[in-house]
């Protein structure tokens, strides 16, 4: 298993700000991800952080809109540029561990409220 | 394409009765099946998995079987408790390692 943390828990932002979330994991990981969880909705992967290299995004989502860092194989931060309402969501950092079946592991979240 | 579709929710019980929330999918290949729950204020925490059909995940009382000829990973459980209240969300992993959730279902159980 893998014991992950997210730093901020949550915040309330501005409109037109930019908020910076943090990923710790207890163990080295290959795989890290960032997923949204909109209100009374699933989650939606937004990126898959790459150590090393820029991350890979899914469709609808932009570099210059969700900038992704993964300096080490532990570590991986997500910003929330520009901020607008619609960003208001909760952000959750993910692993994938190697288990036979590859499971995914998830950090509490960050609740983003954007006024 | 592949998605997850799970009932609708809120679902609310009485302690001690019977739970059932479907979940049904859409895939190519041969997916892996998950069940994830969400207590409150907390991360999802993996609560089930089978990554075969016919194969059934369990654990804490709840039990998912994998149905091919379904496409179905309802999830039961036969006398649910009030600290199972959560939201419980049903996902796939597809041969390209991707996971698709579905929307989640809240589930409250009253004393």
């Amino acid at each position: 298993s893998a014991v992950i943390s997210q730093k901020p828990s949550r915040d309330i932002c501005q409109r037109g700000t930019s908020l910076t979330i943090q990923c710790q994991v207890d163990s080295q990981v290959t795989m890290m991800f960032w997923y949204r969880q909109q209100p009374g909705q699933s989650l939606t992967l937004i990126a898959t952080a790459n150590q090393g290299s820029e991350a890979t995004y899914e469709s609808g989502f932009v570099i210059d809109k969700f900038p992704i860092s993964r300096p080490n194989l532990t570590f991986s931060t997500l910003t929330v540029s520009n901020m607008s309402p619609e960003d208001s969501s909760i952000y959750l950092c993910s692993v994938e561990v190697l288990t036979g079946v590859n499971e995914q592991f998830f950090g509490p979240g960050t609740r983003l409220t954007v006024l | 394409g592949n998605s997850v579709t799970q009932m609708e929710g809120p679902v609310t019980l009485s302690e001690e009765a019977f739970l059932t929330i479907n979940c049904t999918y859409t895939a190519t290949g041969y997916p892996s099946l998950f069940w994830y729950v969400q207590y409150p204020g907390e991360g999802l925490q993996l609560l089930l998995k089978a990554t075969k059909a016919d194969d059934k995940g369990s654990n804490k009382g709840f039990e998912a079987t994998y149905r091919k000829e379904t496409t179905s990973f309802h999830l039961e459980k036969g006398s649910v408790q009030v600290s199972d209240s959560a939201v419980y969300f049903c996902a796939l992993r597809n041969t390209g390692n991707q996971f698709y959730f579905g929307t989640g279902t809240s589930l409250t159980v009253i004393p």
